[in-house]
């Protein structure tokens, strides 16, 4: 079973920052967060992951809260490209498959 | 292109059928894996390979399902006698496990309906 939370779907205006909320309450010490998207008709696509730290790459940042129960994905310049479902997983290292969850659907709209 | 390739892109069979997909990961990526995903939900996780050796089967892989990587590159799923259930999309993704946390590549899937 999938071990985060996340809101169903959220609306994000272009040009704006879109900011995905994800709980993982139950986090243990060694899990990772990761992100994932998934635009239509395609598979899923790798965003970012980290463990303790912030997080910054060329497509987002993500911000992990001190006692690491939860975490925000964030999209700096929303385009209408990233429409998409966005899954928030959580997973100890590479000999732990990815479980996911149903994801939050982001809709950009003009 | 150098990404993940399945195919077909669609398959439309009959119940009582038995299908195969091919998946063609990138190559020297020695893990492969396989999930499944229904409408509205997010994709379910099958199998996976690491090289030619099949480490992990999810309770969701009936005995009507079979996957192989006979040489550690290409896999194949076959599920025979076909159910309506066993409609929905078929993905397949490769990694290279040399860090910690390897990225998954995935790709465009299979879309199975079955009649």
């Amino acid at each position: 079973d999938a071990k985060t939370t996340q809101p169903t779907s959220m609306d994000c205006a272009e040009g704006r920052a879109a900011n995905l909320p994800c709980n993982h309450s139950t986090i243990s010490g060694n899990e990772y967060v990761y992100w994932y998207r998934q635009i239509h008709s395609q598979g899923p696509q790798y965003i970012i992951h980290g463990l303790k730290n912030n997080e910054t790459n060329e497509m987002a940042s993500l911000i992990i809260t001190e006692d690491r129960k939860s975490s925000t994905l964030i999209l700096p310049h929303a385009t209408l490209r990233d429409t998409a479902v966005y899954y928030c997983i959580v997973r100890v290292d590479n000999t732990d498959k990815l479980i996911f969850g149903t994801g939050t659907r982001l809709q950009v709209f003009p | 292109d150098t990404g993940v390739s399945q195919d077909p892109r669609h398959k439309i069979t009959k119940r009582g059928q038995n299908v195969t997909f091919r998946c063609d990961p990138i190559s020297e990526h020695n893990r492969l894996y396989w999930y499944r995903q229904t409408l509205g939900q997010g994709p379910e996780f099958l199998t996976y390979f690491q090289n030619e050796a099949q480490l992990e089967k999810s309770r969701l892989l009936s005995d009507r399902f079979s996957a192989e990587r006979p040489k550690g590159s290409f896999s194949t799923l076959e599920i025979q006698r076909t159910e309506q259930g066993d409609s929905a999309m078929y993905l397949c993704a490769s990694s290279l496990t040399t860090s910690l946390n390897e990225k998954l590549f995935f790709g465009s899937g299979t879309q199975l309906s079955v009649l």
